[in-house]
């Protein structure tokens, strides 16, 4: 599976738009780009995944540059629940049993 | 549906015990796996299963051994734990390994002294 990297840490103040990046360069055709995200001592949660397109669902947007070498998980109204860790995962879909290889993750804070 | 259950939620043992955790899932998932969470890192593939009766090394195997003999239950085993296996656990399964989700257990803390 491809590297990611990501920033260790970004403020977003309340109600604002969260843009968290995540380069992937060597990502291959077949990968996906996912997105978790670890609210403090609890489980991951997944929020988002994507091939090429861009995709939408109701936590969040994901968009993928046209070269594929980089994505942009948008949450678009910040909260402070949405305080977390947010991972960018790049995986085969088919792969070894699935595996997800979690990096350091981008910790995301809200702030009033 | 409860999701992903693990059993026990805390544990501290003494270096030399031995444990089991229990992950268990009622979403029908084929697929299961176990990872550790050390302070301040990424979470890191232990085990994982594709089927009943089936299990596989992940990156850090080290010191667990695993079984699924239930489709819905994924057992975490530490033979003879050692202070560096000090950590959080989650368990977490998924329909298959292909464009779907993992649903994550909230973990269990186990503390090897």
């Amino acid at each position: 599976d491809a590297k990611t990297t990501q920033p260790t840490s970004m403020d977003c103040a309340e109600g604002r738009a969260a843009n968290l990046p995540c380069n992937h360069s060597t990502i291959s055709g077949n990968e996906y780009v996912y997105w978790y995200r670890q609210i403090h001592s609890q489980g991951p949660q997944y929020i988002i995944h994507g091939l090429k397109n861009n995709e939408t669902n109701e936590m969040a947007s994901l968009i993928i540059t046209e070269d594929r070498k980089s994505s942009t998980l948008i949450l678009p109204h910040a909260t402070l629940r949405d305080t977390a860790v947010y991972y960018c995962i790049v995986r085969v879909a088919r792969n070894q049993g699935g595996k997800l290889i979690f990096g350091q993750g981008t910790e995301l804070s809200v702030k009033p | 549906n409860a999701g992903v259950t693990q059993t026990p939620k805390f544990r501290v043992l003494k270096t030399g015990q031995s444990m089991t955790l229990l992950c268990a899932q009622d979403m029908n998932h084929e697929y299961m796996y176990w990872y550790r969470q050390d302070p301040g890192m990424g979470l890191r593939l232990i085990h994982y299963s594709v089927g009943e009766g089936t299990t596989a090394k992940g990156e850090v195997p080290d010191g667990y051994n695993v079984s699924r003999l239930k489709k819905q239950n994924f057992l975490l085993g530490l033979e003879s734990a050692a202070p560096s296996q000090t950590s959080v656990y989650f368990c977490a399964s998924s329909r298959t390994s292909g464009y779907n989700e993992q649903f994550f257990g909230p973990g269990t803390r186990l503390t090897v002294l």
